[in-house]
């Protein structure tokens, strides 16, 4: 069984368009991640969402927000996407926030053009 | 300000041959370090975590060591296979941080190649 899934594994979209990507995990865990690797293959924390607190990397800019319906899912809104947004979006999870083995998915490969 | 220097960025060796990938950081106070193993195409998958009085962690073919004194720990791979290629990425926990978003920092990962 998988850990944490996301879909879609690829997607190709255009410039302006608005798109999410989704997230869920079986784990059982309280804190759950989303973070973006370039393709310089830097992995950067966006956002990490813990028992309905939700911190912001400042450095994200504020067309991307996550939706947490429930525990076990945390999913990634991008608003009037941008060329630069063209990266791989983890989804990952913890037990608890910051401390310990943090489970990442298998990717989603987001491409503007 | 944190930050966590891999080297080297990119390794090619044979296989069956042993190697060491270097993690120095300055993160502080630090409460863990963790390395990380990342298949072409996967997601980053834990391979050891290291607390403050932890020199040497093993897992399988794959020993940690840290030395919190100098700031460094290293991760070395024994008797190399052709799926130990991958990057390998150092993080770095702050002590207390609240953990969340700028709780952890990242290295930007060492290229490793095996060849046949």
């Amino acid at each position: 069984d998988t850990a944490v899934s996301q879909t879609p594994k690829y997607l190709v979209t255009q410039m302006g368009n608005d798109k999410s990507i989704k997230c869920e995990q079986n784990l059982g865990h309280d804190t759950m991640y989303w973070y973006k690797q370039d393709s310089k293959k830097f992995l950067k924390i966006m956002f990490s969402y813990n028992n309905k607190e939700l911190i912001i990397n400042e450095t994200v800019p504020n067309r991307f927000s996550p939706k947490s319906p429930d525990k076990a899912h945390l999913n990634l809104h991008i608003n009037s996407l941008e060329l630069g947004d063209s990266a791989v979006y983890f989804c990952a999870s913890s037990q608890i926030l910051g401390e310990n083995t943090i489970y990442f998915g298998e990717g989603s490969w987001l491409t503007v053009v | 300000k944190n930050q966590v220097e891999q080297s080297p960025q990119s390794l090619i060796i044979l296989e069956g041959k042993n190697c060491t990938l270097q993690c120095n950081y300055t993160v502080s106070p630090f409460s863990n370090l963790r390395w990380y193993k990342q298949d072409t195409g996967r997601g980053p998958v834990s391979l050891t975590i290291m607390t403050f009085s932890e020199n040497t962690k093993s897992n399988g073919r794959y020993t940690a060591t840290l030395d919190a004194d100098t700031k460094q720990s290293s991760l070395h791979i024994t008797a190399s296979q052709l799926s130990d290629s991958a990057s390998y990425i150092c993080v770095v926990s702050e002590y207390n941080s609240g953990g969340g978003a700028d709780g952890l920092t990242f290295g930007k990962g060492t290229h490793l190649i095996i060849q046949p």
